[in-house]
C-alpha cells in the first residue's frame, strides 16, 4: 500500500539558510499534519492543512510557514534557520480531517550547522 | 487542552519476561489514544488505538492496551518482550472533534531488554 513520502529524507543546511521540506500524502488523502521531533524529545504538532486551508495551528514558529497545494501535496518552508530547527519533521496524511487516522511518513532529518 | 504523561523514562525488562508501560491522559471527553514506537532515528509506527468499543484492544507485535476511564490511563502490555522490542514508546492522545487537530504525545519510554 502507498504510504507517505517524505523529500528529503536528510537535508544539512547552514545557519540563516532557508529550507523546504515536501510531504506527498498517501492518494485521496486530503488532510495533512506536520509535526517537530527534536533529539530526543516527543513529537510536537506544529501545523494541519484540510483542502489547502489551515485547519489547526500548534507550536510553529514564526519563521515557518506551510501550504497545502492543489494536488494535496505540502510544504513546509523554514526561513532563518537556527542550530535549535535540527530535528526529525514528520508528515502525516488522513483521508478527512480526523485526529485518529493519521499515517506517518518516514521523516526529513534536518541538521542545521 | 490536553495532554498525556508518560510516568517512566527508561525501563529495563529481561527478554522473555512480561511488559507493561503506562500512560496517562488528560482530556475533557472520550479521547482518542495511540502507541507509537520509534527506533532510533527511524519514523512512527503505529502499534494499536483505541476511540470507542472494547476497553482492551490489540495491536500489531503482541501488543495490548486497555482503556480505563476512571482511571485516565491507557497502558501498554506484552506477556513476553524479545530484543527486538526494545526501542522508545509514545503514547499519544487525539481530539474527538473531527478536526484536523495534531495530536499531543508523552515524553516517551525508553525500553531496554536485558538478554
Amino acid at each position: 500500500a502507498a504510504g507517505v513520502i517524505q523529500s528529503p529524507r536528510h537535508l544539512i543546511k547552514e545557519k540563516r539558510e532557508t529550507a523546504t521540506l515536501k510531504c506527498y500524502p498517501i492518494p485521496r488523502h486530503d488532510t495533512v499534519y506536520w509535526y517537530q521531533q527534536g533529539p530526543g524529545q516527543d513529537p510536537q504538532f506544529l501545523i494541519s492543512f484540510y483542502e489547502k486551508m489551515q485547519s489547526d495551528k500548534g507550536s510553529i514558529p514564526d519563521r515557518f510557514s506551510a501550504q497545502q497545494f492543489s494536488d494535496y501535496h505540502s510544504e513546509l518552508n523554514m526561513s532563518s534557520l537556527e542550530l535549535g530547527d535540527s530535528a526529525l519533521y514528520f508528515c502525516a496524511s488522513s483521508k478527512r480531517p480526523s485526529s485518529h487516522e493519521q499515517y506517518f511518513g518516514p521523516g526529513t532529518r534536518l541538521t542545521v550547522t | 487542552a490536553q495532554s498525556v504523561t508518560q510516568p517512566d523514562i527508561h525501563i529495563t525488562v529481561s527478554e522473555g519476561a512480561s511488559l507493561e508501560l503506562r500512560c496517562n491522559y488528560s482530556y475533557g471527553a472520550t479521547p482518542y489514544l495511540f502507541w507509537y514506537v520509534q527506533s532510533p532515528g527511524q519514523g512512527l509506527q503505529l502499534l494499536l488505538k483505541y476511540f470507542s468499543g472494547d476497553t482492551l484492544v490489540q495491536g500489531i507485535k503482541g501488543f495490548e492496551a486497555e482503556f480505563k476511564r476512571s482511571q485516565s490511563s491507557f497502558n501498554l502490555r506484552k506477556p513476553s518482550v524479545h530484543w527486538s522490542d526494545a526501542a522508545e514508546y509514545f503514547c499519544a492522545v487525539g481530539a474527538s472533534g473531527g478536526g484536523a487537530d495534531g495530536l499531543t504525545f508523552g515524553k516517551g519510554t525508553h525500553l531496554i531488554i536485558q538478554p
